[in-house]
């Protein structure tokens, strides 16, 4: 069964840092990754996806990287703005064409 | 664009009454699923159907029945509502396995 776990649960970081998400898997057997953005009260907004063939991505100021062998990626945020402040999720597509997420990095960044 | 459209927005629900939540993409996608979202449980995937015509279970499908009407509609049925069921239900949609996900706004469901 795939497990997907974010860390840290939580961040706060003054505005301007560079700062890294953690997204870990326990199955290798993964079609792609993909990093939501989720603001309060909302859906879910795609921000990037990586196949799993891939060993990064890049979106503006967000750039995601994949290690499918140790079952790792981490989301780079540059130049952190408080618009960024929203809780980031993971999620792995298996190879039943399911889609398992981790809980979530909440993230806020202070003015 | 639509893109993921899920009817209703808001539900408050008696004990034991049913419902069907809807959801309709308009992105000619073959897979859809459906989540449920609580507070540090984060989302669980409910059931997904990976293509029309089938349907497979997820992590929590107890309680839960789906229907995948056609390519576009995929709609989650509670038969009898338990305050346990009370949850932001997300549906989300996409195309082939290496694509991305897109996801509706999700309906605020209710059970007292």
């Amino acid at each position: 069964k795939q497990e997907v776990t974010q860390i840290p649960a939580a961040l706060s970081v003054p505005e301007g840092e560079n700062l890294v998400l953690n997204c870990s898997f326990t199955d290798s057997a993964i079609y792609n990754l993909q990093w939501f953005r989720q603001d309060p009260g909302k859906g879910l907004t795609s921000l990037l996806l990586i196949q799993s063939s891939q060993r990064e991505q890049t979106s503006g100021r967000l750039n995601a990287s994949l290690d499918k062998s140790s079952g790792r990626s981490t989301l780079y945020i540059a130049a952190s703005q408080p618009g960024d402040s929203a809780t980031y999720l993971c999620a792995v597509k298996g190879s039943q064409g399911n889609l398992i997420f981790g809980k979530g990095t909440k993230l806020s960044v202070k003015p | 664009n639509a893109g993921v459209t899920q009817t209703p927005k808001f539900q408050v629900l008696k004990t034991g009454q049913s419902m069907t939540l809807q959801c309709a993409q308009d992105m000619n996608h073959n897979s859809m699923y459906w989540y449920r979202q609580d507070p540090g449980m984060g989302l669980r995937l409910i059931y997904y159907s990976a293509s029309e015509g089938t349907t497979d279970k997820g992590e929590v499908p107890n309680g839960y029945n789906v229907s995948r009407l056609n390519k576009r509609e995929f709609s989650l049925r509670l038969e009898s509502a338990a305050p346990s069921q009370t949850s932001v239900y997300f549906c989300a949609s996409s195309d082939a396995v290496n694509t991305e996900a897109f996801f509706g706004q999700g309906t605020r469901l209710t059970v007292v």
